[in-house]
């Protein structure tokens, strides 16, 4: 059980385009799901959570107006990164958490690479 | 901000060796986590620790958490090529808003056959 999924699991792009990540929760309902980005030999770094219904809490440093998480249903987020350039690219990760297992534990996506040409 | 260390951030053993990593704060967790992550792919979640002190074991892996709650061990008993990966510690983050949790920077793990 908790296995969630990315889709795409890879990406390339031209810079200027906006590419649309989806996470969802296949067997469980996700009250929040969370957004990573990790660079080469980097650890994760938390971009944002969001809860279902409500708007995405962003951590300090990420443009809300790049990053645009939508958390419609309790399976399934999105993260649009709109105008998206080579710096851009990145494995971006999702992953969450639901209130009926235990709430201290986070379930991850397989992540999604994304390369910006 | 609450912020992670781990120690080594490099580590390179032959087969059969043990060895230990460990994961610092200075900040006190309600819960701790490991993970091993491969190239590519997400984070899986090794052990979850809650209460200070608490050893926990999987297999030939022991974790321990401190009394404190600030940090926290992996230890690896004869260690395999397959144990090769990134272990990253993350600690639970009690925010207005919820729950998320703050990743260490990793340690990246290589066992030669």
């Amino acid at each position: 059980g908790a296995v969630v999924s990315q889709h795409p699991s890879w990406v390339i792009c031209k810079s200027g385009t906006s590419v649309k990540i989806e996470c969802r929760s296949l067997d469980f309902q996700a009250t929040t799901m969370f957004w990573y980005r990790q660079f080469p030999k980097q650890s994760l770094m938390l971009m944002a959570t969001s809860n279902e219904g409500s708007k995405a809490t962003y951590e300090q440093g990420v443009e809300k107006d790049k990053f645009l998480i939508n958390h419609a249903s309790l399976t399934l987020s999105t993260l649009t990164v709109t105008s998206a350039h080579p710096e851009d690219s990145s494995f971006y990760i999702c992953s969450a958490q639901t209130l009926k297992l235990n709430t201290d534990t986070q379930y991850f996506g397989p992540g999604t690479r994304l390369t910006v040409l | 901000t609450q912020l992670l260390e781990q120690s080594p951030q490099f580590l390179s053993i032959q087969e059969g060796e043990n060895l230990t990593v460990y994961c610092n704060s200075s900040s006190v967790f309600s819960s701790l986590q490991w993970y091993r992550q491969e190239p590519g792919e997400g984070p899986v979640l090794l052990v979850t620790v809650v209460t200070g002190g608490e050893v926990k074991k999987l297999k030939r892996l022991t974790f321990q958490f401190g009394d404190a709650r600030k940090d926290s061990s992996l230890h690896i008993t004869a260690a395999q090529p397959g144990d090769t990966g990134l272990y990253l510690c993350a600690g639970a983050d009690l925010r207005d808003y919820g729950q998320n949790f703050v990743f260490g920077p990793g340690t990246r793990l290589s066992v030669l056959p």
